[in-house]
């Protein structure tokens, strides 16, 4: 998956419990996303960022918080876990403007939370 | 606002079948296209985009063509294998924006 690096791939979680997923990157893309991905459903933005230091809201941003401090690393926050927070979650990237923003996945980390 | 709508699955083939999976969009704009696969398992992968209307993409035997006039992007093959059983969703980009609007995905099985 075209230099996206999520960890952890599986996680289980009690409620209440905090976590940080990470997502890093080595092709020096400005754009990286978080979604996550319900059983059988879409795929929902969480936040999005466009550089480092600068992030967005996405969708479905309740709950989750994050942080871009370098243009690599782009972790995402939960910090009181929700069994609604079960999910796969898959972070994103993507060039510029220019190239019609086609995005390159990470392999997903899939969270239950109990 | 800006959306895309996809043909509900699960959708059923025999290998060698022809396939077709709607895609329909609304923009305020010229919007580029795009069809992701998702694999059992992994993450989505692009399979073919189109930038500008007529343009035609194509990847793997598969193809869509953007075409302006009924807004849509229909991806084709002409001959399906078992490994192209995975989910496919449609999805759209404009330029002012800083992000991809999402199908809801398409979940296809292909039968030997």
């Amino acid at each position: 998956n075209a230099g996206v690096t999520q960890t952890p791939k599986f996680r289980i979680l009690k409620i209440g419990q905090s976590m940080t997923l990470q997502c890093t990157q080595d092709m020096n893309h400005n754009y990286m996303y978080w979604y996550r991905q319900d059983p059988g459903m879409g795929l929902k933005l969480i936040y999005y960022s466009v550089g480092a230091g600068i992030t967005d809201k996405g969708e479905v941003p309740n709950g989750y918080n994050v942080s871009r401090s370098t243009t690599e690393d782009f972790p995402l926050r939960l910090e009181l876990a929700a069994p609604s927070q079960t999910s796969v979650y898959f972070c994103a990237i993507s060039p510029n403007r220019d190239r019609g923003n086609e995005q390159f996945f990470g392999p997903g980390t899939r969270l239950t939370v109990l | 606002g800006n959306s895309v709508t996809q043909m509900e699955g699960p959708v059923t083939l025999s290998e060698e079948a022809f396939l077709t999976i709607n895609c329909t969009y609304t923009a305020t704009g010229y919007p580029s296209l795009f069809w992701y696969v998702q694999y059992p398992g992994e993450g989505l992968q692009l399979l073919l985009k189109a930038t500008k209307a007529d343009d035609k993409g194509s990847n793997k035997g598969f193809e869509a063509t953007y075409r302006k006039e009924t807004t849509s992007f229909h991806l084709e093959k002409g001959s399906v294998q078992v490994s192209d059983s995975a989910v496919y969703f449609c999805a759209l980009y404009l330029n002012r924006d800083d992000k991809i609007i999402f199908g809801k995905g398409t979940r296809l099985h292909i039968l030997p």
